[in-house]
This record gives C-alpha cells, structure tokens and sequence, in this order.
C-alpha cells in the first residue's frame, strides 16, 4: 500500500534534547511538507521541500531543522532552541493529480510531548 | 490577516439534516482549493479538491466562488459519521506550492 509512515506516534523528551521525527512516503511525490498543530489552532508550516536536496522555511521554522537527501525521507529535527516544542507534527506529501490539482495527503503525526 | 478563514461553529446538527460550510480566502492568486475532514487527534484526510465549476461527491458538495473568494462545503442527509472537523484548504503556486489551512469547522451530528 501507497502512503506516509510517521513515526514514533508518541515521543516523550526532556526539555534541552534535540529529537528528530520520522517521515517517509512511497508515494513518489516530490513535494513534502512538515505542520505543527496546536489544540484548537489550524495547521502551521514549518518546512517544506518541492525536490531533493531543496527545502524552504514555512511560517515557523525558528528552532527545527530538516533535511532531504532522498525523495522519499523528510525527516524533521526539534532543537533545543524551539521554545515550545510541545505539539502534533504532521508530515505530508503532493504531487500534481490527472495534471489539474496538486492534492496533499498527511501521515498519521507524531504528538511530541517535552518536560 | 489570515489566509484562510472559517466560522469555528461548532455545528451541532440532527442525523439526516442538511448543514453547510463556508470558507474566505484572501489572496486571488490561490490556484487550488481543497476541503479536508480531521477526526479528533488524527491526520486531516482529503475529503474533495474543488473545482471552478463545482463539484459532488455523493451527499458532499463544493462550490469555488473566485470573485468573492470563498469556498463552501454542503452535506445531506448528514450521517454520525460525518462528526469531524472540517478543513478548509487553498494552494497558492506563487509561494512554492505551500498549502495554507483554515482552523477549522467542527461538526457534530446528533442521533
């Protein structure tokens, strides 16, 4: 089956850890993204990549790092020096669908918790 | 000024009624739109792209309305299942293909 893994599901920290989040897809989409969700808040951007070894900052990018040396893998790093590192992280991916619409399909997240 | 804009509701709705969403968006450059469904502490699932001319997906129905710039979703007969939040979603090409969401409108169908 066709689809982004995420994991851990749940990832537990000590406050001042660095922690990298997991995000592959084998749905051979060039463009994938990384969201943070916070309770009763839409989706933030954090980075996201259009090709390999390409990436650009989102909205909030201040304390996360990413990477994208293969298509498939994007993997997320929360550093010490995000302030509020507590949330629900969303990796996604798209490709253009039938040449009309490009369409965004999500992993299941991981909920970071850090204390 | 956000991107995206809905009414939070929440909509609380008797099984078989009919109930629609409503959406804003800001920038004319918005190339796609889109309505996701997210189920309380899980991923927002793709409920429907929405297309100029409008488009249906069962009891599901969307409009684009470019001139005034909002989207809007129609749900009948409405099912227990159908308990979600629902997602408003645009696309602008001219920023990298970066998706900006709405916060969201939460609905609950009531037996």
């Amino acid at each position: 089956d066709g689809g982004i893994t995420q994991s851990p599901k749940y990832l537990f920290r000590k406050e001042g850890q660095n922690v990298t989040l997991s995000c592959e897809q084998n749905l051979n989409h060039d463009a994938m993204y990384w969201y943070r969700q916070d309770p009763g808040q839409g989706l933030r951007l954090i980075y996201y990549s259009q090709i390999v070894n390409d990436f650009q900052k989102g909205d909030i990018a201040e304390g996360y790092s990413v990477s994208r040396e293969k298509k498939e893998s994007f993997p997320l790093t929360v550093t010490s020096a995000q302030k509020n590192p507590t949330a629900f992280y969303l990796c996604a991916s798209s490709a253009p669908r039938s040449g009309r619409t490009y369409e965004q399909y999500f992993g299941p997240g991981t909920r970071l918790t850090v204390t | 000024r956000k991107e995206v804009e809905q009414d939070p509701g929440p909509f609380n709705v008797p099984e078989g009624a009919t109930v629609a969403f409503n959406c804003t968006y800001s920038n004319s450059a918005s190339q796609s739109f889109f309505w996701y469904r997210q189920d309380c502490r899980k991923e927002p699932k793709l409920l429907m792209s929405v297309y100029s001319s409008g488009n249906e997906d069962g009891r599901f129905t969307a409009q684009l309305n470019r001139a005034s710039q909002y989207i809007s979703l129609l749900i009948r007969d409405s099912k227990l299942s159908d308990s979600a939040t629902y997602l408003c979603v645009v696309r602008l090409s001219n920023t990298g293909n970066q998706f900006y969401f709405g916060t969201g409108t939460s609905l609950t169908v009531i037996p």
